[in-house]
């Protein structure tokens, strides 16, 4: 079966662009994911999205980023006037629903900016 | 916030030894998971443990989780080329269901 699916898979951009990352959920998981892994560095949550709730925003680092996720499927995230601070990787996730359950990851985006 | 520290940083081992990579917690455990991961590929889940004294085995990796709930270890028996990659301990934050908070990582090596 098909699993969590990220696009781009590798994104170069000039410092200052903006850039939008885009996730696929696997079909019927309710709960969504954004993480991010800056190099040597543990993985950093960002936000995430269950169901039609709002979504926790606590982990965003900066009003640069910002995330949607609509009609409970499809997310992107974007980051407004990238900064070199902002290469990492992003990887997204989803779970069938929040709490003790598994987390599918997909492959996630490496960004690098320049 | 849950600290969540994993001993050591990352790790050589040579091709049929076994390996043990620790994560400790400053709270405690509540749920924890250990994943691993390949670049391009993702991470992927590999075992959650959530009783004191529990203890789960896939394939070679055995994980444990201590009675106390503060301490998981994951050990891997007759290292293969394929078991080399990251290891994450991950546990769900406490201030907010659903958010994830991981350790920094073990990397592993094996060499032939």
């Amino acid at each position: 079966g098909a699993g969590v699916s990220q696009s781009p898979s590798n994104k170069v951009t000039e410092k200052g662009k903006d850039v939008e990352l885009r996730c696929d959920p696997i079909s019927g998981h309710t709960a969504l994911y954004w993480y991010r892994q800056s190099l040597g560095q543990g993985l950093e949550f960002l936000i995430y999205f269950q169901g039609n709730s709002a979504p926790d925003k606590s982990g965003l680092p900066s009003d640069r980023f910002s995330a949607e996720r609509t009609g409970g499927s499809v997310s992107t995230l974007t980051i407004q006037r990238t900064q070199q601070e902002d290469s990492a990787v992003y990887l997204c996730a989803s779970s069938l629903t929040t709490g003790s359950y598994e987390q599918y990851f997909g492959p996630g985006t490496r960004l690098t900016v320049t | 916030s849950q600290e969540l520290e994993q001993s050591p940083q990352s790790l050589i081992v040579q091709e049929g030894k076994n390996l043990t990579i620790n994560c400790t917690s400053s709270k405690t455990l509540y749920g924890l998971y250990w994943y691993k991961q390949k670049y391009g590929e993702g991470l992927i889940f590999l075992m959650m443990l959530q009783k004191g004294g529990e203890e789960k085995s896939h394939e070679k990796i055995t994980a444990k989780l201590d009675e106390k709930k503060q301490q998981s270890s994951l050990h891997i028996t007759a290292s293969q080329p394929s078991h080399a990659g990251i290891y994450l301990c991950g546990v769900l934050g406490g201030d907010s269901w659903g958010k994830f908070q991981f350790g920094a990582g073990t990397q592993v090596v094996v060499t032939p």
